[in-house]
Parts: structure tokens; C-alpha cells; sequence
């Protein structure tokens, strides 16, 4: 079946660090990437859309500047969360949608532990 | 607008006990409705889906059916597993758009 790989799964670092994050689809290419954010007990919470070739699409109150994503290749979505402070810290999980046009089912990667120290 | 209303947990039920986790949902147009399931430390997994009224859903013993009427997706389950224990998920996609619309997860717990 088709998989997402996310990595790494765990980053504890000092404040004002930046974090890259990778999310791969490896046996699909995906047009169209999703970031979400999940905070403790609560759920995912759809922070920005990434199109392969082009910028990506945030949602309302997700800072561009802070979360930088770059959907380079087909296989490849990178977020990196800039100069990164202790309110930062959260789960990130990816998901890709397959190139056939349609959005379904979205697959999702294993998530990203964050802590901000 | 879209948005998915779950109910709280966490849930904790015995081995081979029934499971129903309701699921409601608003949406524009016509949804397609998903159960996602997350183990701990891991990411979602797709668990069933249903894409248009009526459809049932199943995977693994759990299902749920597309309710146009009463806007809702129950998952359930006849006899629960201590393998089950996990985060359990509703979504929804409202098929004009690429955005998924999560519940706020229910936490499953089953005892031996």
C-alpha cells in the first residue's frame, strides 16, 4: 500500500533553532501535500496545502514566515519551522494525496514530535 | 461551513465488549466521511470510509454508515480487542476542495 515517510520522528532543541522536517511519499507521487498540527488531547489541525512547483497555500493564522514549506519534487514536502520557541512545540504530521486528481484517502506520515526547550 | 462534532472520551471498555463512537458532521454539498485510527506514537491511518448516503464502511470488524438524514458516521464495533486500544478519528471531505475536517479524536482503552 501506498506510504508516507516522515522524518525525523523526534527533534528536541534549543529555542531559536530551526527545524526542517521531511515529509516522503515513497511508492506515489503527490501533487498536493497537507501539514497539520496536533497540540496534546485535541486534533489535527491543517496548517498549509503544498503543491508540488509551487507556493503553498496557508490556513488563516498559520504564519508563512514561521512555517516555510517547499514542495520540491513529487516524492518531497519540507517544512521548516524557523527560529522555533518553546510554544512551537507540538506533533506535526504530513499526508499526501495521490496524483489522480482525487483527494482521497489522504496517507498519512508516522508525525513529528517537537520540543522546544 | 464543515466541521465534525465526536464524541468524548476516553473510552474504556472491557474485551469483547460493544464499541459505538458517534460521529456527526455539517457540511456543504456532498461529503465523502472517513474513520482514521492512531496508535500511539504514530501517525493516522485510514481505518473506513464512505462516500456517498448509505454507504457502509467496514475494515478490520469496525464499521459505519453514511447517514444523510441524521448527519452522522457511528463507528462500531461488535467485540472489542485489547489491540484496539487507540485514538480514533472522524473526518470528512467535503469533495469540492482538498481540505479534511477532523473530529476532535475519541481515546479508546481496552482492558483484558
Amino acid at each position: 500500500g501506498a506510504v508516507v515517510s516522515q522524518h525525523p520522528s523526534r527533534v528536541i532543541c534549543k529555542s531559536g533553532t530551526s527545524v526542517k522536517i521531511e515529509c516522503r511519499s515513497l511508492d506515489f507521487q503527490a501533487t498536493t501535500m497537507f501539514w497539520y498540527r496536533q497540540f496534546p488531547k485535541q486534533s489535527l489541525m491543517l496548517m498549509a496545502t503544498s503543491n508540488e512547483g509551487s507556493k503553498a497555500t496557508y490556513e488563516q493564522g498559520v504564519e508563512k514566515d514561521k512555517f516555510l514549506i517547499n514542495h520540491a519534487s513529487l516524492t518531497l514536502s519540507t517544512l521548516t519551522v524557523t527560529s522555533a520557541h518553546p510554544e512551537d512545540s507540538s506533533f506535526y504530521i504530513c499526508s499526501a494525496s495521490r496524483r489522480d486528481g482525487t483527494y482521497q484517502p489522504q496517507h498519512f506520515g508516522d508525525g513529528t514530535r517537537l520540543s522546544i526547550l | 461551513g464543515n466541521s465534525v462534532t465526536q464524541m468524548e472520551g476516553p473510552v474504556t471498555l472491557s474485551e469483547e465488549a460493544f464499541l459505538t463512537i458517534n460521529c456527526t458532521y455539517t457540511a456543504t454539498g456532498y461529503p465523502s466521511l472517513f474513520w482514521y485510527v492512531q496508535y500511539p506514537g504514530e501517525g493516522l491511518q485510514l481505518l473506513l470510509k464512505a462516500t456517498k448516503a448509505d454507504d457502509k464502511g467496514s475494515n478490520k470488524g469496525f464499521e459505519a454508515t453514511y447517514r444523510k438524514e441524521t448527519t452522522s458516521f457511528h463507528l462500531e464495533k461488535g467485540s472489542v480487542q485489547v489491540s484496539d486500544s487507540a485514538v480514533y478519528f472522524c473526518a470528512l471531505n467535503s469533495n469540492t476542495g482538498n481540505q479534511f475536517y477532523f473530529g476532535t479524536g475519541t481515546s479508546l482503552t481496552v482492558i483484558p
